[in-house]
């Protein structure tokens, strides 16, 4: 069965405190790892797509890494705005579905 | 960008009515909508998938009967929670892929959610 998992459940940062976010899969033939963004109360907003081991993208305070097993999200100097639970999600070969994470809640202390 | 249009944001109804939920693609078509459901601090888990013009697929447990979802046109899927009960009270939220292969560097779109209390 296709597992995700990512931690830790609850972040606190201070500003400017660099730090970074788990998601461990185990599926069956990975064919991409998408990253979100969610607000409360608000539907997921898109970040990343990764699709290869050793694949890296950026958009300003984030970088997500992937690898055969786990993909990475980093958040450097975040700031107040950065606040939000981060969903990581992986869609398996020959299957349009994807299957989310629990998410983690990210606060950023100004 | 690609833009889902769900509606209500909110909704509050009575314990056996039927609630109504709309995602609407403003500009795209989208022949597939995926629907999921989610409780508070948990993950989003799918319900069903709507294709346009045939019979949704529903995920183990989840009840058709309950949830009945129709995807009439390339535009609009809906989703009808029937004789709702306050167990069914969730965060509703739809989602479509952004082009027809499932493919595309974006992947999918979220539409807002809808929140339903049952009361």
């Amino acid at each position: 069965e296709d597992q995700v998992t990512q931690s830790p459940e609850a972040l606190r940062l201070q500003e400017g405190e660099s730090s970074s976010l788990n998601c461990s899969y185990t599926v069956s033939g990975l064919r991409g790892l998408f990253w979100y963004r969610q607000d409360p109360g608000k539907g997921p907003e898109f970040l990343f797509t990764l699709y290869s081991a050793g694949e890296e993208k950026e958009k300003e305070r984030l970088k997500a890494t992937l690898t055969k097993k786990e993909s990475f999200l980093h958040i450097t100097a975040p700031k107040p705005e950065d606040s939000a639970t981060y969903l990581c999600a992986v869609q398996v070969n020959w299957d349009y579905k994807l299957s989310f994470g629990a998410g983690t809640t990210v606060t950023v202390r100004a | 960008g690609a833009v889902v249009s769900q509606h209500p944001s909110w909704v509050i109804c009575k314990s056996g009515t039927s609630v109504k939920i709309e995602c609407r693609s403003l500009d795209f078509q989208a022949t597939t909508m995926f629907w999921y459901r989610q409780f508070p601090k948990q993950s989003l888990m799918l319900m069903a998938t709507s294709n346009e013009g045939s019979k949704a697929t529903y995920e183990q447990g989840v009840e058709k009967d309950k949830f009945l979802i129709n995807h009439a046109s390339l535009t609009l899927s809906t989703l009808t929670v029937t004789s709702a009960h306050p167990e069914d009270s969730s965060f509703y939220i739809c989602s479509a892929p952004i082009d027809k292969s499932l493919d595309s560097e974006y992947g999918y779109t979220f539409g807002s959610g809808t929140r339903l209390t049952v009361v």
